[in-house]
C-alpha cells in the first residue's frame, strides 16, 4: 500500500541554524501539506502546496519558512534560522485532490529538536 | 473559523468495554468531519470521515461515528476496545469549500487497562 514517507524521522539542530525536512508524497497526490505538533498540543496546518505553489498557508508560516518540490519526488519543508520554539513533530501528509472531502494521507512525522 | 474540542486529555478502558470519545466542533457550515488515529511512531491514519448523509458512518477497525448537527458533536465508538487500540486519538474539522485544510483537536490518548 502506498504511504508517504518523511526523512529523518528526527533531527536535532542548534537554535539559528537551517533545517531541511524532507517528505515523499504518494506518487500520483497532487496536492501537499506541512502540518506541526508542539508537545502536549494541537496538531496545527502550516502551509498546503499545489502545482509547484503555495496555495494556503497559516499565520505561523512565517519567511523563516519556505516549501520547495526540488525533483518529482520529494517535497521539503526549510525553516532557515530555527527557533526553540520551533521545536515539534513536523507531519508531511498529501492528497489526490482538492476538495475538503478527499482524504489526506500522512506520514510518521519528523520530530525536531531545537537546542 | 472552524475549531476542534477534544475535552478528554486521556481515557482509560478496559479491555473489551465500550468506547466513546467526545469532539465538538465550531463551523459555519456543514463541516468534512474526521478521525485520525496515532499509534507511537507512525503518522495519522484516518479511521473516518463524515461529508454527508447518514449520520452514523462505519470506519476501519470496528469504529463507528455519529455526526449530530443540532449537538455540533461526531463522537467515536466502538462496542468492544482491544489492547491494540491503545494509541492517541485526533478529531479534524475540514472546511466544504476551497482548499482542504484541516483543523484538529488536541487528541485524545487512550489507554487500555487489562
Amino acid at each position: 500500500e502506498p504511504e508517504v514517507t518523511q526523512t529523518p524521522s528526527h533531527q536535532v539542530t542548534q537554535m539559528g541554524q537551517e533545517v531541511i525536512l524532507r517528505c515523499v508524497p504518494i506518487s500520483n497526490h497532487l496536492y501537499f501539506y506541512w502540518y506541526r505538533q508542539i508537545l502536549g498540543q494541537k496538531v496545527e496546518f502550516l502551509v498546503s502546496f499545489y502545482n509547484n505553489e503555495i496555495s494556503e498557508k497559516s499565520e505561523i508560516f512565517d519567511d523563516q519558512f519556505s516549501v520547495e518540490r526540488p525533483d518529482g519526488s520529494n517535497f521539503t519543508l526549510k525553516i532557515r534560522s530555527t527557533k526553540l520554539e520551533d521545536s515539534a513533530m513536523y507531519f508531511c501528509a498529501s492528497s489526490p485532490g482538492l476538495a475538503g472531502y478527499n482524504e489526506q494521507f500522512f506520514g510518521p512525522g519528523t520530530r525536531l529538536t531545537v537546542l | 473559523a472552524q475549531s476542534v474540542t477534544q475535552p478528554d486529555i486521556h481515557i482509560t478502558v478496559s479491555e473489551g468495554a465500550s468506547l466513546e470519545l467526545r469532539c465538538n466542533y465550531s463551523y459555519g457550515a456543514t463541516p468534512y468531519l474526521f478521525w485520525y488515529v496515532q499509534s507511537p511512531g507512525q503518522g495519522l491514519q484516518l479511521l473516518l470521515k463524515y461529508f454527508s448523509g447518514d449520520t452514523l458512518v462505519q470506519g476501519i477497525k470496528g469504529f463507528e461515528a455519529e455526526f449530530k448537527r443540532s449537538q455540533s458533536s461526531f463522537n467515536l465508538r466502538k462496542p468492544s476496545v482491544h489492547w491494540s487500540d491503545a494509541a492517541e486519538y485526533f478529531c479534524a474539522v475540514g472546511r466544504n469549500s476551497g482548499y482542504s485544510t484541516l483543523t484538529f483537536g488536541k487528541g485524545t490518548m487512550l489507554l487500555v487497562s487489562p
